[in-house]
């Protein structure tokens, strides 16, 4: 079974930093680009970063450029979210999420994490 | 960006109902549109693919159709778990920006 288990969220002060992990087992990790997608309370789902299979591609949100960075280790099945710089608009649920074939472009979102909270308040 | 707008944002439906749900893309991308399920607490759940592909293990009174700039998702006879939210989302555009439509909240009447 595919599992998708995000941890690292929490309550963070604005400016502070955060890094969340996902860990993947259940499919071959190696061959998948990944993704982070968060949820503000109350609010639709907006896709943060994604990651091709061997890290050559990222491609991030606007609205966390320069500030998220996306990572992976494919030798430990995990994929990384570091957040610097956080702002209460970050505030959200932060789901991990596997491209439902090898690469997302054209394809889709399937499966997801059950999410992770990360509160940035002072 | 490609924005996606779905429309109506909510609806209030009874069970046995045929209910529609619309997704209209700012620019062509041809049939690159998924629909996600998401209930009350839980992560989205991938329902349709590629505008009308089920995927596996989703009832089949679960639809979709649509090409360019108009898509629906089709219940043919609602269930009670059906009530739920439903996002569109477009993965045409390159590099890559995946952008969802702002959900459609199916409630009971």
């Amino acid at each position: 079974e595919v599992q998708l288990v995000e941890s690292g969220g929490g309550l963070v002060k604005p400016g502070g930093s955060l890094r969340l992990s996902c860990a993947a087992s259940g499919f071959t990790f190696s061959s998948y680009s990944m993704n982070w997608v968060r949820q503000a309370p109350g609010k639709g789902l907006e896709w943060v970063s994604s990651i091709s299979s061997s890290s050559s591609y990222i491609y991030y949100a606007e609205s966390v450029k320069g500030r998220f960075t996306i990572s992976r280790d494919n030798a430990k099945n995990s994929l990384y979210l570091q957040m610097n710089s956080l702002r209460a608009e970050d505030t959200a649920v932060y789901y991990c999420v596997r491209c439902g074939s090898t690469t997302c472009y054209l394809g889709w979102f399937d499966p997801w994490g059950q999410g992770t909270l990360v509160t940035v308040s002072s | 960006d490609i924005q996606m707008t779905q429309s109506p944002s909510s609806l209030s439906a009874s069970v046995g109902d045929r209910v529609t749900i619309t997704c209209r893309a700012s620019q062509s991308i041809s049939s690159f549109l998924n629909w996600y399920q998401q209930r009350p607490g839980k992560a989205p759940k991938l329902l349709i693919y590629a505008a009308s592909s089920l995927q596996s293990g989703v009832p089949s009174r679960f639809s979709g159709s649509g090409s360019g700039t108009d898509f629906t998702l089709t219940i043919s006879s609602l269930q009670p778990e059906d009530f739920a939210t439903y996002y569109c989302q477009q993965s045409y555009s390159t590099p890559p920006v995946f952008t969802f439509g702002q959900g459609t909240k199916l409630e009971i009447k």
